[in-house]
């Protein structure tokens, strides 16, 4: 099955510096990578998402990379605001038994200091 | 985007006793959903993905018969939390995907709480 590994861990940045989370995934046949966002105690938010037909995905302050080829996938997030401080989860979508379903990195969880 | 509401969002309960809970697309339908169990600072853990009109594909290591999962419209499933004990006590999120996309979108999660 697909297996998501994704890293940092916990990632400390200043305001308006940049921050980059990267995955890795195992199975060739994913072909959709989402991110979501997480505040403590609340819902997972979609944030941007990239299909395996795409190498970029930018939205405003936020990018997505995807190497097919080395099966790996990054967030990019520029000039960081505190509000940006939560975990981020990445996932890939696998096929399996007729169904497809998403797999979820462990998370990163971004602190943006003022 | 798309709303999914989640019901209730806290539980406490004894020991022994059964929990439901709902998952329900509001402006959309939702051939699939997905219920996740999220422990503190980790990961969504897929449990199980329901399906409407036929029976739930559970993951490796999910107890289909603790773990009740119901999709009966295309708009709502719930699970159902047999006997609850202890190690029960989590953070349950579902996730709902509209049948013509791609997007998956969360419900606000329910806390459980068995003593």
């Amino acid at each position: 099955g697909e297996n998501v590994e994704q890293h940092p861990s916990t990632l400390s940045v200043q305001e308006g510096d940049s921050a980059v989370i990267k995955c890795t995934y195992s199975d060739s046949a994913s072909n959709y990578f989402p991110w979501y966002k997480q505040e403590l105690g609340k819902r997972p938010q979609l944030i941007i998402d990239i299909r395996s037909n795409v190498g970029e995905k930018k939205d405003q302050r936020i990018a997505v990379t995807l190497n097919k080829t080395a099966k790996h996938f990054s967030l990019h997030i520029t000039e960081t605001q505190p509000e940006d401080s939560a975990v981020y989860f990445c996932a890939a979508r696998q096929f399996s038994g007729g169904y497809n379903k998403l797999i979820f990195g462990a998370g990163t969880r971004l602190a943006v200091h003022p | 985007g798309a709303v999914v509401s989640q019901h209730p969002s806290w539980v406490i309960c004894k020991s022994g006793t059964s929990v439901k809970i709902e998952c329900r697309s509001l402006d959309f339908q939702a051939t699939t959903m997905f219920w996740y169990r999220q422990f503190p600072k980790q990961s969504l853990m897929l449990m199980a993905t329901s399906n409407e009109g036929s029976k739930a594909t559970y993951e490796q290591g999910v107890e289909k018969d603790k773990f009740l999962i119901n999709h009966a419209s295309l708009t709502l499933s719930t699970l159902t939390v047999t006997s609850a004990h202890p190690e029960d006590s989590s953070f349950y999120i579902c996730s709902a995907r509209d049948r013509w996309d791609e997007k998956l979108f969360f419900g606000s999660g329910t806390q459980l709480s068995v003593l």
